[in-house]
């Protein structure tokens, strides 16, 4: 079946643009996560979906980044007046209610310029 | 703030031969879980630990929870080329709920020809 997928597979952005990355979680999934991967390290937590709860954002750098999630479905990262250190892999995952992510999806590569 | 750390940073071996990882923590966690990323794939979820003490094995791969639930391990036996990899750690807290993952900085394993 299909898998967690997420577009663009790459960005490459000059500084103090704005950006977004969507994600398409598995069908009927209510939750979701967003994480970042420097190169070399392991991932950081950015915000976590349940359902029609109020969104965990406490892992979100700074106020340039957002997400929303639209329909309990379709989710969007939005980085604004993007910086040198947002380069990174943002990866989506997805799970039933109240059970670990499995699997991630292929991630979108940031390049910011 | 929560730390994983997880040895070695990587590791070079022959194919057939058994392999060993772990992490540790200075916090106590609900939940271990051991990740596998091939490169330019998202991770992907190979083992879930819930109790202190638990050892679980999916195929040639064994871990545990430890029994201070601050760290675990990942055994691979007789590895093959296809065990190349990322592999992570990662600790699952509860607050509310809500779920937070913290990772580790990655096992990069290398098989010599």
């Amino acid at each position: 079946g299909a898998g967690v997928s997420q577009s663009p597979s790459n960005k490459v952005t000059e500084k103090g643009k704005d950006v977004e990355l969507r994600c398409d979680p598995i069908s009927g999934h209510t939750a979701l996560y967003w994480y970042r991967q420097s190169l070399g390290q392991g991932l950081e937590f950015l915000i976590y979906f349940q359902g029609n709860s109020a969104p965990d954002k406490s892992g979100l750098p700074s106020d340039r980044f957002s997400a929303e999630r639209t329909g309990g479905s379709v989710s969007t990262l939005t980085i604004q007046r993007t910086q040198q250190e947002d380069s990174a892999v943002y990866l989506c995952a997805s799970s039933p209610q109240g059970l670990t992510a499995r699997g991630f999806g292929p991630g979108t590569r940031l390049t910011v310029l | 703030g929560q730390q994983l750390n997880q040895s070695p940073q990587s590791m070079f071996i022959q194919e057939g031969e058994d392999v060993s990882m772990n992490c540790t923590s200075s916090s106590i966690f609900n939940t271990w879980l051991w990740y596998k990323q091939d490169p330019g794939e998202g991770p992907v979820l190979l083992i879930a630990l819930y109790k202190a003490g638990e050892l679980t094995s999916n195929g040639r791969l064994t871990a545990q929870f430890g029994i201070t639930r601050k760290d675990s391990f990942l055994n691979i036996s007789a590895s093959i080329p296809s065990d190349v990899g990322i592999y992570f750690c990662a600790g699952q807290l509860r607050t509310d709920s809500n779920y937070q993952l913290i990772w580790g900085a990655g096992t990069k394993l290398i098989i010599k020809p």
